[in-house]
């Protein structure tokens, strides 16, 4: 069955530009979360939707970073302005409630030059 | 201090081997707790919750100390494919998942 897909897989861009990162999540789950997990650090948590709202967005790094979500389905993260230390995988989840299993999308591995 | 915190190893240990893994956190009011494993370059994967009164599956042991704050994942007969980044992860979401992942604890498994 189709999991949490996400695109790019890869992507590579110069400091300074803005990066779109896609997740679609597993059918019919309405709770979708997005992590970082830097070169050999642990992930970390960035936002959480229940449905198109964010309840927790706490872990976004700074303003230059959003994240929408429509029809209950598609989320996009935002990051505008991308420095080097952006440079990461970004992870994206979902589960069928808030407080089910989660399951994690392959990631997007950014890399800013 | 980090939320969630493990001994990044690398633990190399021949097949067959027992071995123990261990981890602490931060936020007493912690709601939930689990072990995921993550391969090279891989999303992380659900490997088992961990309950208090411990839980077994299969080769794998798990036991939580709500008291000292102490989480362990006990692998036995270790296998080849066990061979993996072990991350302890804490739920401090009231009412939905916001997991706190530690940096994890590789185990590279050899004949």
């Amino acid at each position: 069955g189709a999991g949490v897909s996400q695109s790019p897989s890869n992507k590579v861009t110069e400091k300074g530009k803005d990066v779109e990162l896609r997740c679609d999540p597993i059918s019919g789950h309405t709770a979708l979360y997005w992590y970082r997990q830097s070169l050999g650090q642990g992930l970390e948590f960035l936002i959480y939707f229940q449905g198109n709202s964010a309840p927790d967005k706490s872990g976004l790094p700074s303003d230059r970073f959003s994240a929408e979500r429509t029809g209950g389905s598609v989320s996009t993260l935002t990051i505008q302005r991308t420095q080097q230390e952006d440079s990461a995988v970004y992870l994206c989840a979902s589960s069928q409630g808030s407080g089910n299993t989660i399951y994690f999308g392959e990631g997007s591995w950014l890399t800013v030059v | 201090r980090k939320e969630v915190e493990q001994d990044p190893g690398p633990f190399n240990v021949p097949e067959g081997a027992t071995v123990a893994f261990n981890c602490t956190y931060s936020n007493s009011a912690s709601q939930s707790f689990f072990w995921y494993r993550q391969d090279c370059r891989k999303e992380p994967k659900l490997l088992m919750s961990v309950y208090s009164s411990g839980n077994e599956d299969g080769r794998f042991t798990a036991q939580l100390n709500r008291a000292s704050q102490y989480i362990s994942l006990l692998i036995r007969d270790s296998k080849l494919s066990d061979s993996a980044t072990y991350l302890c992860v804490v739920n401090e979401g009231n009412g939905y998942n916001k997991l706190i992942f530690g940096a994890g604890t590789r185990l590279a498994v050899h004949p």
